[in-house]
């Protein structure tokens, strides 16, 4: 089945600085790749997401890049502000199921 | 509430005890899912229901037992759980198998 790696596992960021966490996958007939962000006692919310046809997406302050070749994508967070901070999950569709990757705890300090 | 309600949000129960674990999705979803999170470990996905029929069960023990009566409502009913069930249990649903999750806010259990 699909194994999704995600690094790193913690990360903390000043302030106005930019976040990038990384996930890379091992089926290459996976296709699309959702982001979740968890913040501290909430449900896991869908921030963006990418299908394999495209190689890069963005909404406001996020962004998504997607290398098939490679096989890894990754989430770009710029300008970063304290509500940014929460734990980010990526995730891949082999098939008819998702895999998630480990978590990566983002901190932004102010 | 964002669309998918899960109650309750705590329950502590012991080892002998029956509970059920209830969700329920507005949003007109297709499939619902249940997964178990525990600190420092990937999601795991338990089960899957798409148009009412499970479609996964990943190797999930029998003391958990789920429901799906109809598309908008899922449970999970609970017997001679163990101490290391304890965990976040989240309900989540999507339009289809292929399409990103609406998730509960999720029950944190907890079995003495």
């Amino acid at each position: 089945g699909e194994n999704v790696e995600q690094h790193p596992s913690t990360l903390s960021v000043q302030e106005g600085d930019s976040a990038v966490i990384k996930c890379t996958y091992s089926d290459s007939a996976s296709n699309y790749f959702p982001w979740y962000k968890q913040e501290l006692g909430k449900r896991p919310q869908l921030i963006i997401d990418i299908r394999s046809n495209v190689g890069e997406k963005k909404d406001q302050r996020i962004a998504v890049t997607l290398n098939k070749t490679a096989k890894h994508f990754s989430l770009h967070i710029t300008e970063t502000q304290p509500e940014d901070s929460a734990v980010y999950f990526c995730a891949a569709l082999s098939g008819n199921q998702f895999y998630f990757g480990t978590g990566t705890s983002l901190t932004v300090i102010p | 509430e964002t669309g998918v309600t899960q109650t309750p949000r705590h329950l502590v129960m012991g080892m002998t005890n029956k509970k059920s674990l209830k969700c329920e999705q507005h949003l007109g979803h297709n499939a619902m899912y249940w997964y178990k999170q525990s600190a420092k470990k990937p999601l795991e996905l338990m089960f899957v229901y798409n148009f009412k029929e499970q479609t996964e069960n990943n190797s999930v023990p029998s003391r958990f037992s789920p429901e799906c009566p109809n598309s908008s409502h899922l449970f999970l009913h609970l017997h001679t759980l163990q101490p290391e069930d304890s965990a976040l249990y989240l309900c989540a649903s999507s339009q289809d198998l292929f399409d990103g999750y609406t998730f509960g806010s999720g029950t944190r259990l907890t079995v003495v």
